[in-house]
């Protein structure tokens, strides 16, 4: 019962913006998109998370779509460091995750 | 401790014994959820707690799987009659309340191996 789907992996240039996109479809009115990121053996650690709005911290800016039925996670001047696995996650269900490659 | 803690950190047991293991939510935290992920997998909702009300139990994958959450706060996972499949690591996370935008804190897992 995914809630979300998103590319299985995708790759960066250093410094280059990275951005990850998730489809959530099926999300209703008043749950929020979280996201989330696993470094190999890690636990998931929290990038971000909104409801309508767009919203920017340190890390991360988080683009939701009007209609709610997609996001993009920015990260606006990839490291080699933000290679990881990141996931869009709706109602507690996490989905398959995009594994994200920054190359020098 | 400051963060979520799990023990014990790696599991081996053998086929058709039962493990349990514990989750130590961030002091304060009301709500509890568990994981799972197999190996090169996401992460498998298996059960959220939220106070006192009743558990979301919704992602446990059969009735071997069981969860308990004691004063509102320790959890432990039981699993009945393990079977390999069951090998996985188990991930537990916090956060401050059951509110929808709120951070989890997730644990550092249960590695559990079945031989």
């Amino acid at each position: 019962d995914a809630k979300t789907t998103q590319p299985t992996s995708m790759d960066c240039a250093e410094g280059r913006a990275a951005n990850l996109p998730c489809n959530h479809s099926t999300i209703s009115g008043n749950e929020y998109v979280y996201w989330y990121r696993q470094i190999h053996s890690q636990g998931p650690q929290y990038i971000i998370h909104g409801l309508k709005n767009n919203e920017t911290n340190e890390m991360a800016s988080l683009i939701i779509t009007e209609d709610r039925k997609s996001s993009t996670l920015i990260l606006p001047h990839a490291t080699l460091r933000d290679t990881a696995v990141y996931y869009c996650i709706v109602m507690k269900r996490f989905g398959a995750g995009t594994r994200l490659t920054v190359k020098p | 401790g400051a963060g979520v803690s799990q023990s014990p950190s790696n599991k081996v047991t053998e086929k058709g014994k039962d493990v349990e293991l514990r989750c130590d939510p961030i002091s304060g935290h009301t709500a509890l959820y568990w994981y799972r992920q197999s190996l090169g997998q996401g992460l498998e909702f298996l059960i959220y707690f939220q106070g006192n009300s009743a558990p979301d139990k919704s992602g446990l994958p059969s009735d071997r799987f069981s969860a308990e959450r004691t004063g509102g706060s320790v959890s432990t996972l039981t699993i009945q009659r393990t079977q390999q499949e069951d090998s996985a690591v188990y991930l537990c996370a916090s956060s401050l309340e059951g509110r929808l935008n709120t951070e989890a804190f997730f644990g550092q897992g249960t590695r559990l191996t079945v031989v």
